[in-house]
């Protein structure tokens, strides 16, 4: 059973560029979320879907937006980077529903790197 | 506001000795209380995970312990191995969210 996929896996971009992130959940799994993992801040949340509607969002800024289709793929786009921006990207998946969303399978991550 | 509280920061234990990391949060209405092990250049894994109305739950090597009333739980990691070597985070979850501790990174010496 394929595991969280999350491309790329590396990124590099420069000031006031945006970006794109891609997740594909585990097969079945109708929740994805995403966090963001840093040295200074830790792991913090973003953002999470379930059947292509945002049902909870972090505290981050409007630069920071994501979306999810009808396949439950869902990708994460950040806008005008910043250096505070680099960090690892985590995605995460679950069933989605009831008990059955507790308990997140993680991906490995994309690392960025704005420059 | 910081909602969960993680101890210690790090941690050395020697193989077949016991971890204990612990978790205070703040939010009633987390109704989820789970651990994830972390290793270096990869996503965190659920280790093990329990419900409010549990006291204790144990999984092979590893038991969690929850003290609704004091807004605590913590992790024992029994016969502590190399392999064990990892950052550990709390998190618990409530509306699909986790809130992550900071992390704890125990080094098991062989």
């Amino acid at each position: 059973k394929a595991g969280v996929t999350q491309t790329p896996r590396y990124l590099i971009k420069t000031r006031g560029q945006q970006v794109t992130l891609s997740c594909s959940p585990i097969s079945g799994h109708r929740s994805v979320s995403w966090y963001q993992q840093t040295p200074g801040q830790g792991l913090q949340f973003l953002f999470e879907y379930f059947s292509e509607t945002q049902r909870n969002k972090g505290n981050f800024p409007g630069r920071f937006s994501g979306r999810q289709f009808s396949n439950s793929r869902s990708e994460m786009n950040v806008s005008t980077l910043e250096l505070g921006d680099s960090a690892l990207y985590l995605c995460a998946s679950s069933l989605g529903t009831g008990y059955s969303n507790y308990g997140y399978t993680f991906g490995s991550g994309t690392r960025l790197t704005v420059v | 506001q910081q909602q969960v509280k993680q101890s210690p920061q790090s941690l050395i234990v020697q193989k077949g000795g016991i971890s204990i990391i612990n978790c205070a949060y703040e939010n009633t209405a987390f109704d989820y209380f789970p651990w994830y092990q972390q290793f270096p250049g990869k996503g965190p894994a659920l280790l093990i995970a329990i419900r409010p109305d549990v006291s204790e739950k144990k999984e092979g090597r590893f038991t969690i312990s929850f003290n609704k009333s004091a807004k605590q739980f913590s992790l024992h990691i029994m016969d502590s191995q190399p392999g064990d070597s990892a950052t550990y985070f709390c998190a618990p979850q409530t509306n699909y969210k986790l809130s992550f501790g900071a992390g704890t990174t125990v080094t098991v010496r062989a």
